[in-house]
């Protein structure tokens, strides 16, 4: 089945030690988006690419960095993880412009712990 | 700036009962799509139901349907016959009719389903 596959489900890095959190599909969605989750809230977009377009929302922190090396990889970087950072990660994609009433697919998300 | 709320931070329904989760948002564009989302505990988020803005007919999917009342902003689900499974962290959604047309989420609903 087509999916968007998250790796790993659970990680656990140290205060102030780099990380990336990896997500792929098979869906060959043109558009993958980053949100980043806390405990019993909404998700909040962190950025997302247009094919090759890098977007970024204007509050996200310059701590969160992305990469798209292809359509079907999107890679998540967290330069310096603080306590705060710890979150659950949600990758989606979707497809526009001709998909926009079918809404995203969800990965099953990766959940961040900061030690 | 568009926002989505659902004032009803949880919600409860007996097994078979029927249960109605608001959502209201705001926007000052004519076009655009609103979402329901299924989030179950540590599980992937998942799309319930879908409502385009232009269409008058509210959708429904199976036990699923929706009130959309655009002239107040309305868009409210509801579950009938509601099940175990049921039991999740329901978002509502918006969606401009965009390129990229990134979601903006509600709060979320907390739905417990007693047996």
């Amino acid at each position: 089945d087509a999916m968007v596959i998250q790796n790993p489900r659970y990680q656990v890095t140290q205060f102030g030690k780099p990380v990336t959190l990896s997500c792929s599909q098979t869906l060959n969605h043109n558009v993958m988006y980053w949100y980043q989750q806390k405990s019993s809230q909404a998700p909040k977009l962190l950025f997302h690419y247009y094919d090759k377009d890098f977007n970024n929302e204007a509050d996200t922190p310059d701590n969160f960095q992305s990469r798209r090396p292809n359509t079907s990889f999107c890679f998540l970087d967290i330069r310096s993880p603080g306590l705060g950072d710890a979150a659950m990660y949600l990758c989606a994609t979707s497809w526009g412009p001709q998909g926009l009433n079918y809404g995203y697919t969800f990965g099953s998300g990766t959940r961040l712990t900061v030690v | 700036a568009q926002t989505v709320t659902q004032s009803q931070p949880e919600m409860s329904v007996q097994e078979a009962e029927t249960v109605t989760l608001s959502c209201t948002y705001d926007t000052s564009e004519s076009d655009y799509y609103l979402f329901w989302y299924k989030q179950p505990p540590s599980r992937q988020m998942i799309l319930v139901i879908r409502q385009e803005a232009y269409k008058q007919q509210n959708a429904t999917e199976n036990r699923f349907s929706v009130n959309f009342q655009k002239a107040a902003k309305s868009f409210s689900l509801k579950i009938s016959d509601s099940q175990l499974g049921d039991a999740a962290m329901y978002f509502c959604a918006y969606r401009r009719s965009s390129n990229t047309g990134k979601l903006i989420f509600g709060q979320g609903t907390t739905l417990q389903v007693k047996p």
